[in-house]
């Protein structure tokens, strides 16, 4: 099995700020990986696929980069609508998992 | 406009079987561009990948629950099901389901319905 690691668990950040999440495998995932964004008792939203294509109608704020092992998610300048959580998931074969996610919080 | 809609009892107790349904609306469940998924999210966790059906009845499952789940389509009601067999208060979740493509990515996902176990 693949195991997908996430960093870090939690983020305080503020508006304005740069912020990267990590996206560790444990073997090549070539660039099949995506994340997605997630509010309270809402679905996850996917706002990058194959490591780098932006999801239409996510903001180009939010960049993906990264292939074979490891993989960013980037917000160029925070706002108060991406305080949430964020996920990477990967794709291997016909199998998928999801990281254990990132809290982005207000600082 | 694609949507998503999923639908079963929100309670169950152990040893039941769970049975959910997903109600495709603005696409064909049979068309061979898309397949489609199961995710669950037990509360305070992140999405756990339950399996996909492909166009062609195709299914792959999460080794982890192979042995007691099952997705089917029905075409003519544009329908996906899901069941999982012998539940236990560790399959109480948030379960969704949504539409993934050649991108391998979940590009679109229902509201989500809560199922608890419970005795």
């Amino acid at each position: 099995d693949i195991q997908m690691t996430q960093s870090p668990s939690t983020l305080s950040a503020s508006v304005g700020d740069r912020v990267t999440i990590t996206c560790r495998a444990s073997q090549s995932i070539s660039m099949w990986l995506a994340w997605y964004q997630q509010k309270p008792g809402k679905a996850p939203r996917l706002l990058i696929y194959r490591a780098s294509s932006l999801e239409r109608g996510v903001p180009s704020r939010f960049s993906g980069s990264g292939s074979g092992t490891e993989f960013t998610l980037t917000i160029s300048s925070l706002q108060p609508d991406d305080f949430a959580t964020y996920y990477c998931q990967h794709y291997n074969d016909y199998w998928r998992s999801f990281g254990q996610g990132t809290k982005v919080e207000i600082k | 406009q694609l949507q998503l809609q999923e639908s079963g009892p929100g309670l169950l107790k152990p040893s039941e079987t769970l049975s959910l349904k997903c109600t495709v609306s603005g696409d064909s469940i049979s068309s061979s561009r898309f397949y489609w998924g199961w995710i669950r999210q037990p509360p305070g966790k992140g999405p756990q990948w339950i399996g996909n059906i492909y166009y062609s009845g195709t299914t792959f499952y999460n080794p982890s629950l192979e042995s007691r789940v099952a997705i089917s389509a029905d075409t003519s009601k544009n329908q996906l099901s899901l069941t999982l067999r012998s539940v236990t208060a560790a399959d109480t979740a948030m379960y969704f389901c949504a539409r993934s493509d050649i991108s391998a990515s979940y590009h679109y996902w229902g509201q989500g319905t809560l199922v608890t176990v419970s005795s």
